[in-house]
């Protein structure tokens, strides 16, 4: 069984276009993230949910909005897609903070063009 | 602010051959540091963690020691393998503090 999944592993997309990004845990978890990994592979924090509510928001233009309808499920909405926006997204959960072992999905290639 | 500089790759070893990859950080608390490993188009992986000075992770042959007098927690592997081809990150995290801040990763390749 998978424990953190996102659908889809590749997006590709034109500029202006509205996406979604999904991701489940079935680890029974109570914090959800979202990093971006640019093109050099750095990693940034997005975004952090703990049961469902907001916590972090990593200035983050607000065409991004995540959405946690549950304690399972993160998704991230991007409006008017940018090329800068092209990345790799990787979803994560844990346990309280991140001070335990965060586990990550494989990741959402978003290509822009 | 919380970071973590870790050694700029790419590192390119033969197998058997020793490695260190070097990670220092600045943490205005008592940070938890890791180790992930992210092998080609895959998510990212925990190879490792320490959440106390002096504290030793170990993980497949992998070791880090927590050392709170040089803020370090570098890599170390006796003998590499091909299959230990990666990007390897270091990363910090502060106690209810909801995040990870990474490293910039460290690309290795091992060749036969």
């Amino acid at each position: 069984d998978t424990a953190v999944s996102q659908t889809p592993k590749y997006l590709v997309t034109q500029m202006g276009n509205d996406k979604s990004i999904k991701c489940e845990q079935n680890l029974g978890h109570d914090t959800m993230y979202w990093y971006k990994q640019d093109s050099k592979k750095f990693l940034k924090i997005m975004f952090s949910y703990n049961n469902k509510e907001l916590i972090i928001n990593e200035t983050v233009p607000n065409r991004f909005s995540p959405k946690s309808p549950d304690k399972a499920h993160l998704n991230l909405h991007i409006n008017s897609l940018e090329l800068g926006d092209s990345a790799v997204y990787f979803c994560a959960s844990s346990y309280r903070g991140a001070d335990t072992t965060q586990y990550f999905g494989p990741g959402t290639r978003l290509t822009v063009l | 602010g919380d970071s973590v500089t870790q050694m700029e790759g790419p590192v390119t070893l033969s197998e058997e051959a020793f490695l260190t990859i070097n990670c220092t950080y600045t943490a205005t608390g008592y940070p938890s540091l890791f180790w992930y490993v992210q092998y080609p188009g895959e998510g990212l992986q925990l190879l490792l963690k320490a959440t106390k000075a002096d504290d030793k992770g170990s993980n497949k042959g992998f070791e880090a020691t927590y050392r709170k007098e040089t803020t370090s927690f570098h890599l170390e592997k006796g003998s590499v393998q091909v299959s230990d081809s990666a990007v390897y990150f270091c990363a910090l995290s502060i106690s209810n503090d909801y995040k990870l801040s990474f490293g910039a990763g460290t690309t290795v390749t091992v060749r036969a």
